[in-house]
């Protein structure tokens, strides 16, 4: 069965520590997206990768792909970086469907 | 722009009972596709329409579907309620089938009593 494993489930850190989170996955992918969602529901999305890196503002993003790991990086975190930070994977040949991660909840203290 | 709007926001309804809801994707976007979030299981694909066709379904019973309007907005509709139907639908709309950059709606919370 292909697999998206996200960890840590949950994160505490305090404002302006450098927040790492972290995605793998089973099989081929031909994208990779990071998810934001904020409590009731609503969800952004951050960033999609096929390779190498992408950078917006404090947001990171890497994808090794021979090593099949993605990371979320969040410099200088915030109280109001607190949300649930999915990834989801399209599969090599699976057309348009993504698979979801479980999700980490984030929380960052003032 | 205005972005995905989904209505309604919150509904409640009983075993049995059928609901539609419904998307509105953002102006130009052609291609819409629905997602269910529960607790247990996260976020899983439920089905992805462009052009009024439907283009890849994900794995539901047939008591999930749905249909796209020539005007790109979209309903599903559930049928015979089951206790684990109560979840949070979402919907998302991108330019076009190819394109991997979704714009997701603010969702409508089902509970089935």
């Amino acid at each position: 069965k292909n697999e998206v494993e996200q960890s840590p489930q949950n994160l505490t850190a305090q404002e302006g520590e450098f927040i790492t989170i972290n995605c793998s996955y089973s099989v081929g992918i031909s994208a990779l997206h990071w998810l934001q969602q904020h409590p009731g529901g609503g969800i952004v999305s951050l960033f999609m990768l096929s390779s190498g890196k992408k950078k917006h503002g404090r947001l990171i993003a890497t994808i090794n792909i021979q090593e099949k790991h993605s990371s979320l990086h969040i410099t200088a975190s915030h109280p109001r970086d607190s949300a649930v930070y999915i990834c989801a994977v399209r599969w090599v040949g699976s057309a348009r469907q993504l698979t979801f991660g479980s999700g980490t909840q984030l929380t960052v203290l003032p | 722009k205005a972005g995905v709007t989904q209505t309604p926001r919150y509904l409640i309804k009983t075993r049995g009972q059928q609901v539609t809801l419904s998307c509105s994707p953002i102006s130009g976007h052609r291609s819409v596709s629905w997602y269910q979030q529960t607790p247990g299981q996260g976020l899983q694909f439920l089905f992805e329409y462009f052009s009024e066709t439907q283009r890849n379904k994900g794995n539901f019973p047939g008591r999930f579907s749905g249909r796209q309007f020539s005007n790109s907005r979209s309903e599903m509709n559930v049928s015979t309620l089951e206790l684990g139907d109560s979840a949070l639908y979402l919907c998302a709309s991108s330019l076009e089938q190819g394109q991997d950059t979704q714009y997701f709606g603010p969702g409508t919370r089902l509970t089935v009593l």
